[in-house]
């Protein structure tokens, strides 16, 4: 079974920083993607960026890009140039199966307080 | 259209009452999916339609029952709810979930007393 951690449960950032959270994942696929998504207290979730796993070359979406590290199965992402907007929780997702139908499995999430 | 809207925003209900949740979206997507998610967790999987077939978590109580009366609609009908039920429930789409994620909704924040 497909499983993700995110072994930080909260972090904390000083606007126009940067700051890396962290996940992992397992999957014996070889071609898959994987996606952050932010969840601010408007609760509506949001796709950050998505990266796909045959591309060598790590995603970035403007101040948000990943750290691809494919053989560590390691998916982390860092956030530049902190803005008080960019506080939430973050999930990082990976699609896996449920009785051969597909869904999105998260980790537990990350809080992060961005501090001004 | 590129949104899941989802209604209504807010309910509550007492653990007697019929209510229903409904979610909508118009983006030809052929994925609908209902979590849940109780505060400060990830959401949980409640229920897939995909390309016309329904999976069930077999976890969620038969209090929950979703329909779908057509590819741009998916309900959830709650009856008998218990104070644990109360939750932020979310309505997702997808038109390939491996490469394109989710849609998410603004959710549904039910409050069971």
């Amino acid at each position: 079974a497909q499983t993700v951690t995110q072994s930080q449960p909260e972090m904390s950032v000083q606007e126009a920083e940067t700051v890396t959270l962290s996940c992992t994942y397992d999957t014996s696929e070889s071609d898959y993607y994987l996606f952050w998504y932010k969840q601010p207290p408007s609760r509506q979730m949001i796709l950050v960026i998505r990266q796909e796993a045959y591309k060598q070359q790590n995603a970035t979406e403007n101040r948000f890009s990943v750290n691809f590290q494919k053989a560590a199965k390691s998916f982390s992402l860092k956030i530049s140039d902190s803005q008080l907007g960019d506080a939430a929780m973050y999930f990082c997702a990976y699609p896996g199966d449920q009785g051969g139908s597909e869904k999105l499995v998260f980790g537990k999430g990350t809080k992060l307080t961005v501090n001004p | 259209d590129t949104e899941v809207t989802q209604t209504p925003k807010h309910l509550v209900m007492g653990m007697t009452n019929k209510k229903s949740l409904k979610c909508e979206q118009h983006m030809g997507h052929r994925a609908m999916y209902w979590y849940k998610q109780k505060a400060k967790k990830p959401p949980e999987l409640m229920f897939v339609y995909s390309y016309e077939k329904l999976s069930i978590n077999e976890s969620v109580p038969s209090r929950f029952s979703p329909e779908c009366p057509n590819s741009s609609l998916l309900n959830l009908h709650l009856h008998a709810l218990q104070p644990e039920d109360s939750a932020l429930y979310l309505c997702a789409s997808s038109p390939t979930l491996r490469s394109s994620g989710y849609t998410f909704g603004s959710g549904t924040r039910l409050t069971v007393v």
